[in-house]
């Protein structure tokens, strides 16, 4: 079952400037992370939150965590053509047996040069 | 530091054959978990082992199954295909618990 939904679906902007994506979850975490996909190839990792964490950079990404909103946002600044992908938000739910990661349906990214 | 490798990167069988996926985990890793990924269903939680034991098992019918060896190399299984399980299957291995999952590139299955 997917817990996580993503917003927006699909988002377009121009090269060198800024992209938000945001992702809402139900149920409490351990962690959150988010991934990049090009084209149906493997998932490529980029950052983990923990559910104690706030805000986590790295490079050009800037994850922010509100567990009393259940929501993470993934902010991308001064995007490049090669950030033009698939974004998703995988939870690890904390609930004993839950799965390992629960997926959102993704964003679809496009930088248009 | 080698990633998660997965093989075959793209196979092809018949309805009601069986197929055998493999994944190689990053060394040192003991978790490894595997996702299907459609277009109509996203990325699905099918199963996760540690320490060559199954701890989480997702919504997915009995002829998936899957097996983890003593060096942390996992394989998964489907008996009896079916065209819906055309997919993207993913192989994910962490460190531990509350760890990054790092995914290999994936295995292509098409059932005709």
């Amino acid at each position: 079952s997917q817990q996580g939904e993503e917003d927006p679906q699909a988002l377009s902007i121009q090269e060198g400037e800024n992209a938000t994506m945001n992702c809402s979850y139900k149920t409490s975490i351990n962690n959150l992370q988010w991934y990049r996909q090009n084209s149906g190839r493997g998932l490529v990792h980029l950052i983990l939150i923990r559910s104690n964490e706030r805000e986590k950079h790295s490079g050009r990404l800037r994850v922010t965590l509100d567990t009393s909103k259940k929501s993470s946002s993934l902010l991308i600044t001064a995007s490049r053509a090669a950030d033009t992908a698939s974004y998703f938000c995988a939870t690890a739910p904390s609930i004993q047996g839950a799965q390992k990661l629960v997926f959102g349906q993704g964003t679809r990214l496009t930088i248009n040069p | 530091k080698a990633g998660v490798t997965q093989t075959p990167r793209y196979l092809i069988k018949t309805r009601g054959q069986q197929v055998t996926l493999s994944c190689s985990p990053i060394s040192g890793h003991r978790s490894v978990s595997w996702y299907q990924q459609t277009p109509g269903q996203g990325l699905q939680f099918l199963f996760e082992y540690f320490s060559e034991t199954q701890r989480n098992k997702g919504n997915f019918p009995g002829r998936f199954s899957g097996r983890q060896f003593s060096n942390s190399r996992s394989e998964m299984n489907v008996s009896t295909l079916e065209l819906g399980d055309s997919a993207l299957y993913l192989c994910a291995s962490s460190l531990a618990d509350d760890y990054e999952a790092f995914f290999g590139q994936g295995t292509r299955l098409t059932v005709v």
